[in-house]
């Protein structure tokens, strides 16, 4: 079973539309992390929380919101989906500030 | 917004040939690089984490050297396999345990 699960890996949605990402571990990680990825850039930072009572913008937190409801679960909400927010969505964990532990992603269309 | 820069962006190479790329990173307010494989459909996978100069990293027939003062980690591959083929993210760890992502270097092997 994967360490790091994601649900849904695939999402089509349309404009407006509010949207839920989720994100659970089973490695006991204190850290976790979404990032998005788009063709040509790199993986930016999203949001991030180093326990339960601790969330952190990252790099590019506008038009996005998370909610960290225990240890294990770590979900990014969309309020209002829009088309530029089509991308790849990472989830990840990590124990302290070593090495990260990636899901296999969420794929979201915004039409 | 931190600068991490991979190349070359893509390359292909031949099967048993050797091959190396780049990252380059902020040489100030160093905490550590990371490096990732990333497959096609898959998740981003941990190779490597490097935290002190002149460290040297590695793992099979890939290695990896750091040089924090000048800023930049070589990544190598020696006899290069179709197995090898995916994208390689270098990562600067700066403050609060966050990772800035290079673009990544995406590697063909041709059989």
């Amino acid at each position: 079973d994967a360490d790091v699960t994601q649900t849904p890996r695939n999402r089509i949605t349309k404009t407006g539309k509010r949207i839920m990402l989720e994100c659970s571990q089973t490695k006991g990680h204190d850290r976790m992390y979404w990032y998005r990825q788009d063709p040509g850039l790199g993986l930016r930072l999203i949001y991030y929380s180093f326990d339960v009572k601790d969330i952190n913008k990252g790099e590019i937190s506008d038009g996005y919101s998370v909610s960290r409801q225990a240890q294990a679960k770590f979900s990014l909400s969309l309020e209002s989906a829009i088309p530029n927010q089509t991308a790849l969505y990472f989830c990840a964990t990590s124990e302290g500030g070593l090495e990260q532990f990636f899901g296999p992603g969420t794929r979201l269309t915004v039409l | 917004i931190l600068n991490v820069e991979q190349s070359p962006q893509s390359l292909h190479v031949q099967e048993g040939d050797s091959t190396n790329f780049t990252c380059s990173f902020p040489s100030s307010n160093f905490y550590a690089l990371h490096w990732y494989r990333w497959e096609t459909a898959k998740s981003p996978e941990a190779l490597f984490v490097m935290t002190l100069n002149g460290d040297e990293k590695k793992k099979g027939r890939i290695s990896a050297t750091l040089n924090t003062k000048e800023g930049y980690s070589y990544l190598y591959i020696k006899g290069s396999q179709p197995e090898d083929s995916a994208t390689y993210l270098c990562a600067f760890r700066y403050g609060n345990n966050r990772l800035a992502f290079g673009k990544g270097n995406q590697v063909v092997v041709i059989p």
